[in-house]
């Protein structure tokens, strides 16, 4: 296992089109999150699963935005009607759930990321 | 809400200087905290973690992370920096057991 895997690494896209991320975690985690990281900020919440069910959405999740993580495996991230505000790195991430209430080997692995760049 | 402040966003250090970079964050109860590096075009990497026990926490090369509660702190600190620490460093904060909660980060330069 090479570790967490996003594709594309870099997408640049008219305003108003679609777009779909994809995120492959470590095979053996059962929780995957997705961040955006905007320049001169750090990674940014967006949501989180734990297996195939999506637990929670930040707010800056708007409507525009849907993730699925149809087989508790990999993940997509669409985004639709991009903006220019939407031009952002995508990171996802990966961990396990802490075993027995001791999340003594609890952490996150991240990916590389997607660059979206909305022109 | 949580929310991680990081004092400095640029640091420039000669190679052989002491490197403290700081780190508070907001919330009164039980955390986990982490610094993750960001080196030029690679992804993020864990450098160290907290969880509980021993307040001063050793990571990967060198570096080391002090947990004092009383000042919501978790400051990361290396005794002798190289030009190859030149990165970027996030301090973060877990409170819940799900989400980071990241600082907007520090740029070090590391001159040779």
């Amino acid at each position: 296992d090479t570790g967490v895997s996003q594709d594309p690494r870099h997408k640049i896209t008219k305003r108003g089109q679609n777009v779909t991320f994809r995120c492959d975690p470590i095979s053996e985690h059962n929780r995957l999150y997705w961040y955006r990281q905007t320049l001169g900020q750090g990674p940014e919440f967006l949501t989180y699963f734990q297996n195939e069910a999506q637990l929670e959405k930040s707010r800056l999740l708007s409507d525009r935005f849907s993730a699925e993580r149809p087989k508790g495996s990999f993940s997509t991230l669409e985004i639709q009607r991009t903006e220019q505000g939407d031009s952002a790195m995508y990171l996802c991430a990966s961990s396990s759930t802490p075993r027995g209430g001791k999340p003594s080997n609890y952490g996150y692995t991240f990916g590389s990321g997607t660059r979206l760049t909305v022109v | 809400a949580q929310s991680v402040s990081q004092h400095n966003h640029h640091v420039i250090l000669s190679e052989a200087a002491s490197l403290e970079l700081g780190c508070n964050y907001s919330y009164g109860g039980t955390v986990n905290l982490f610094w993750y590096v960001q080196y030029p075009g690679q992804h993020l990497q864990l450098l160290l973690k907290y969880f509980s026990g021993d307040p001063l926490v050793k990571g990967i090369k060198g570096f080391e992370a002090e947990f004092i509660k009383s000042k919501f702190s978790f400051n990361l600190r290396k005794p002798s920096v190289q030009w190859s620490d030149t990165a970027e460093y996030f301090c973060a904060v877990n409170a819940y057991g799900n989400k980071l909660v990241f600082g907007a980060g520090t740029i070090l330069r590391v001159k040779s």
